[in-house]
């Protein structure tokens, strides 16, 4: 069975520095998906960015980028420029690609981040 | 385009009581899946309806039950309700493996069984 781990329940950044959060997961499939999903205080799962595994380039949008190392099993967050609005839990997730499998999602635990004006 | 919507926002039910919470997809897609997310954790993957049939369910009970509509839109129930029910229910619709996968959240339901 496939699983995520968060393994800094908290973090803290300052407002328009950079903030680095880390992900790891362990699957044996060869072909899937990772996500970073951003939770603020109203609940609604935003998505922030996805990586496909077969794709050796980090995806970015904007101020938001990824470290995928696919060897390590790890997928990591950079944040830029942190914003208040930035200020949320974040949740990592896989999902595999077999085609005709089921879509599920398996999250992490989550990591809260605080910006500090 | 319209975002998945979900209803109601809030519900309180008391033990062993019986529960229906709905979903609309995003317009385009075609399967949704549904979530328990436990405060303080990541959501729980519970099932998944590709174009009215289950494809795929999480480590949850049978009196989990889902269906999903000519439309896409879903309903979870819950019968039996436990304690533990308590939780924030969370529907999220995607376009199937044609789409990447990419599942798009709604608000979710706050759930408390009393």
């Amino acid at each position: 069975a496939q699983t995520v781990t968060q393994s800094q329940p908290e973090m803290s950044v300052q407002e328009a520095e950079t903030v680095t959060l880390s992900c790891t997961y362990d699957t044996s499939e060869s072909d899937y998906y990772l996500f970073w999903y951003k939770q603020p205080p109203s609940r609604q799962m935003i998505l922030v960015i996805r990586q496909e595994a077969y794709k050796q380039q980090n995806a970015t949008e904007n101020r938001f980028s990824v470290n995928f190392q696919k060897a390590a099993k790890s997928f990591s967050l950079k944040i830029s420029d942190s914003q208040l609005g930035d200020a949320a839990m974040y949740f990592c997730a896989y999902r595999g690609a077999r085609q005709g499998g089921s879509e599920k999602l398996v999250f992490g635990k989550g990591m809260k981040l605080t910006v500090n004006p | 385009e319209t975002g998945v919507t979900q209803s109601p926002t809030h519900l309180i039910k008391t033990r062993g009581q019986q529960v229906t919470l709905r979903c609309s997809s995003q317009s385009g897609h075609n399967t949704v899946s549904w979530y328990q997310q436990a405060l303080g954790q990541g959501p729980q993957f519970i099932f998944q309806y590709y174009r009215e049939e289950e494809n795929g369910r999480g480590n949850f009970p049978p009196r989990f039950s889902g269906l999903q509509f000519p439309n896409y839109s879903s309903e979870l129930n819950v019968n039996a309700l436990e304690l533990d029910d308590s939780a924030l229910y969370l529907c999220a619709s995607s376009l199937g493996l044609a789409g990447g996968g990419t599942q798009y959240f709604g608000p979710g339901t706050r759930l408390l069984v009393l």
